[in-house]
């Protein structure tokens, strides 16, 4: 089965600095690749996805590559604010079935 | 429109009780999933329905753990005989269909004593 390895695992930041994710997995025939972020308490949302067939896609302050050749994938998002402060989980969809997560990052963005 | 709910929002139940927790799905969507968080860890994969097709039951961690979904809609996940490892969030989403994105519920904070 897929296995999605993620890290850092935690990642410390100060206000306006940029932060970078990194995720990746393992079964070649993935593909799609969704980031979620979940607030203390609350639940997951997703904040960006991509699908196999680009390498990029953006929004606004958030954006996602794919390397397929390599099996990686990641969240970049500049100009962080302390809003942006919570745990990001990386997912990749094989088979047609269910999405396997990897195990998160936890994001602190200091003032 | 609504998004996924759940109940209840918290259970707090002693060891080797049963219990039901239930997920509405957005109106609409096929795919029905369950997790299970477990504190700050990630997202474990427990059992995934597609339209009237059998159920992936793959990532059911025991046979004390079972799922229904009535009628393409609602789903009940049953555990038997609770452990204090069962304590965790457990969580329900829901995608259009298959591969496509899934929209989860709050979840249900379960607390095995």
């Amino acid at each position: 089965g897929e296995n999605v390895e993620q890290h850092p695992s935690t990642l410390s930041v100060q206000e306006g600095d940029s932060a970078v994710i990194k995720c990746t997995y393992s079964d070649s025939a993935s593909n799609y690749f969704p980031w979620y972020k979940q607030e203390l308490g609350k639940r997951p949302q997703l904040i960006i996805d991509i699908r196999s067939n680009v390498g990029e896609k953006k929004d606004q302050r958030i954006a996602v590559t794919l390397n397929k050749t390599a099996k990686h994938f990641s969240l970049h998002i500049t100009e962080t604010q302390p809003e942006d402060s919570a745990v990001y989980f990386c997912a990749a969809l094989s088979g047609y079935s269910t999405l396997t997560f990897g195990k998160g990052t936890m994001l602190l963005v200091s003032p | 429109g609504a998004g996924v709910s759940q109940s209840p929002s918290n259970k707090v139940t002693e060891k080797g009780k049963d219990v039901e927790l239930r997920c509405d799905p957005i109106s609409g969507h096929t795919a029905l999933y369950w997790y299970r968080q477990s504190l700050g860890q990630g997202l474990e994969f427990l059992i995934y329905f597609q339209g009237n097709s059998a159920p992936d039951k793959s990532g059911l961690p025991s046979d004390r753990f079972s799922a229904e979904r009535t009628g393409g809609s609602v789903s009940t996940l049953t555990i038997q005989r609770t452990q204090q490892e069962d304590s965790a969030v457990y969580l329900c989403a829901s995608s259009l269909g298959v591969g496509e994105t899934q929209y989860f519920g709050p979840g249900t904070r379960l607390l095995v004593l």
